[in-house]
């Protein structure tokens, strides 16, 4: 079955440069969360998106945005990074409406800021 | 207040033998799920079971079992039968509200669990 897709899986950047990342949801998906993880920490939501529309801000940096394309995928910029923005960065994608609204989590993007 | 509270940084079974893990929430929301999620060393996170707070029985899947008790707000996660496969993080996390809903997953801080020999 398909998976949720993240690119890139690793990604190293410098303090101050920015950062692009993608997440491919499961098809016929309509919402994408992103969270990050920290090193020894617990995943901590930072957005959400249904159906194209933002529904949802956690603990998201000014920093950082983003957006649903029409296709669902969606992206999380980062600007201005960062040491602190190094991290294990999640998408997670569900399709609302479903008996729990179970997220599937993708792959993750490790983001480690020099 | 921590919404997700797991009390144990990390737990020791021996293969074949049934571990509990432990998890407490809190939530004035009537609407919620509870989720358990496995993450191995080498990140990711994957899904292992629900429990909805209108569940009247407990979620089963496979060697995992949920140990819902809502009066105390507890939703513990028990693993059968461990195996060395086991080895990992387990966090345990909540969705507040009703479904059909964006919400969000709280996590808590995990339990590290090691299925020893």
């Amino acid at each position: 079955a398909a998976g949720v897709i993240q690119s890139p899986r690793h990604l190293i950047k410098e303090k101050r440069e920015t950062a692009t990342l993608k997440c491919y949801p499961i098809p016929r998906h309509d919402t994408v969360y992103w969270y990050q993880q920290g090193p020894g920490q617990d995943p901590q939501f930072l957005i959400s998106f249904y159906e194209k529309m933002q529904s949802d801000k956690g603990s998201i940096p000014d920093r950082f945005s983003a957006q649903q394309f029409s296709d669902y995928h969606s992206e999380l910029n980062m600007s201005s990074l960062e040491l602190g923005d190094s991290a294990l960065y999640f998408c997670a994608s569900s399709l609302e409406g479903r008996a729990h609204n179970e997220q599937f989590f993708g792959p993750g993007t490790r983001l480690t800021v020099l | 207040a921590q919404k997700i509270t797991q009390t144990q940084p990390g737990m020791f079974v021996q293969e074949k033998e049934a571990v509990t893990l432990d998890c407490t929430y809190d939530t004035s929301d009537p609407s919620y799920g509870l989720f358990w999620y496995k993450q191995p060393s080498s990140g990711e996170m994957i899904f292992l079971i629900y429990q909805g707070s209108y569940d009247q029985q407990n979620a089963t899947e496979g060697r995992y079992s949920l140990n819902f008790q809502k009066a105390r707000k507890s939703a513990n996660l028990v693993i059968s039968a461990s195996q060395l496969g086991d080895s990992a993080m387990y966090f345990c996390a909540m969705r507040e509200g009703n479904t059909g809903t964006a919400s969000k997953l709280t996590f808590g801080t995990g339990t590290r669990l090691q299925v020893t020999l």
